[in-house]
């Protein structure tokens, strides 16, 4: 199977920075691709399919990239709401596998 | 709308079974995959397996395959996963999620929060 690989597993950045999340795939998954956040006690949150699309009604301020083994998720200016942890998830084939987490902090 | 509602905590013991639902609304059921994740206390998401109502089609993350079973009423629009032997590790809170035909998860239920006492 393959395996989804998050880096960093944690980070603390200051409000108004911009903030960087990095998902590796073992094998190329085109593009198929989605990232999820969790606040702490949360349900998990869709923010972007298809690794660059928009979930509608997230703010403008969170972005996707890459395509075959490397993508990126990017938080372009960090408020304090965003303190989460985000999950990317492969949906090539089954099994969707999720990533480990990257859990955002404010510094 | 679209709705996603998961049944309530259970409390079990090890070696009892258990069966939880997850019922969509608001969309046509049949024709949207549903599928579970696990989190247990403290850690991340991990997906265990999707079903189509449409034809009952299931797949399973081989770390799930024959630890649980998947299943769905499509007439009641409910989808369910179940165990037949409940271990203490199997504590968790499981939830269920609308699967778009390509892969993610749009809806999500609020989640069923499974404790299992030895």
């Amino acid at each position: 199977d393959i395996q989804m690989t998050q880096s960093p597993s944690s980070l603390s950045a200051s409000v108004g920075d911009r903030v960087t999340i990095t998902c590796r795939a073992s094998r190329d998954i085109s593009n198929n691709l989605a990232w999820y956040q969790q606040k702490p006690g949360k349900v998990p949150k869709l923010l972007i399919y298809a690794a660059s699309i928009l979930q509608s009604g997230v703010p403008s301020r969170f972005s996707g990239s890459g395509s075959g083994t490397d993508f990126n998720l990017t938080i372009s200016t960090l408020q304090p709401e965003d303190v989460a942890t985000y999950y990317c998830q492969k949906y090539d084939s089954a099994p969707w596998t999720f990533g480990q987490g990257t859990k955002v902090e404010i510094k | 709308e679209v709705q996603v509602v998961q049944s309530g905590a259970e409390v079990k013991k090890s070696g009892e079974s258990l069966k939880i639902s997850c019922k969509g609304s608001g969309y046509r059921f049949a024709s949207y995959w549903i599928g579970w994740v696990r989190q247990m206390p403290g850690k991340g998401l991990e997906w265990m397996g999707i079903i189509y109502p449409g034809d009952s089609d299931t797949r399973y993350s081989p770390s799930f395959q024959g630890q649980v079973t998947i299943s769905v009423d499509k007439s009641i629009t409910t989808a369910y996963l179940q165990w037949s032997s409940l271990k203490a590790s199997d504590t968790a809170m499981y939830y269920c999620a609308r699967g778009l035909g390509s892969g993610w998860f749009d809806y999500w239920g609020q989640g069923t929060l499974v404790t299992v006492s030895s």
